[in-house]
């Protein structure tokens, strides 16, 4: 069974601090892992994919992989109080035809 | 104009019932993908069409039945519909391919199922 490991939170972090979003995945043949955010009642939207070891970085968000943990996480720099919402951590399996999603991690920005 | 569209955004029937739920994608994309969210906000895929052929059908029970007329819609049929149902349904679509732009998935606003 292929599946996706994360805190359910929530994690409270107050505004302008540094949030961490981990992950851990079973597939160690998988290639490419993403971060969701999704908003209380609304779809999934993707913030960051992330395909090699190391970090990635786009504005205020940092993706870091690490295959051999099978490990993937998430900063969040500079956290605003819009950035509350649930992240969903995901992989794509090694046959390349299906994303497997993680239950979330619900992030409390407080102003 | 919106890139993936689902009707209706929501739908509360009874036991028994048969339903559908319509998903419309302008976006040209070759692949398009169901999955169910719980109340728990697991989200897990279902079914996968890519250029209207199935190409993941996870295990899910036979009352449901994916349909893709072209590859702009791919339509969820559910029969005989049973409590542990009610949920919320996300299409999504993304161009095919693993790897780079065929990874976007693009998901539309979701349809509320509530089975009474």
């Amino acid at each position: 069974q292929k599946e996706v490991e994360q805190n359910s939170g929530p994690l409270s972090v107050p505004e302008g601090a540094i949030a961490s979003l981990n992950c851990t995945y079973s597939d160690r043949g998988s290639q490419s892992f993403f971060w969701y955010r999704q908003y209380s009642g609304k779809s999934p939207e993707l913030i960051m994919s992330i395909y090699s070891n190391g970090d990635k970085e786009d504005g205020r968000f940092t993706a870091q992989l690490n295959k051999a943990s099978q490990y993937v996480s998430l900063l969040i720099r500079d956290s605003q109080p819009s950035d509350s919402a649930t992240y969903l951590c995901a992989f794509r399996d090694n046959y390349g035809q299906n994303f497997v999603f993680g239950p979330g991690t619900r992030l409390s920005v407080l102003p | 104009d919106t890139a993936v569209s689902q009707t209706p955004k929501y739908l509360v029937t009874q036991m028994g019932n048969d339903k559908s739920i319509k998903c419309e994608q302008n976006l040209g994309h070759d692949t398009m993908y169901w999955y169910k969210q719980d109340s728990k906000k697991f989200l897990k895929i279902m079914f996968s069409y890519n250029n209207k052929e199935l190409i993941i059908n996870e295990t899910v029970p036979n009352r449901f039945s994916p349909k893709s007329p072209d590859k702009a819609h791919l339509n969820l049929h559910i029969n005989s519909l049973e409590l542990g149902d009610s949920a919320v349904y996300f299409c999504a679509s993304s161009p095919f391919g693993s790897g780079g732009a065929g990874d976007t998935q693009y998901f539309g606003p979701g349809t509320r199922l509530t089975v009474l």
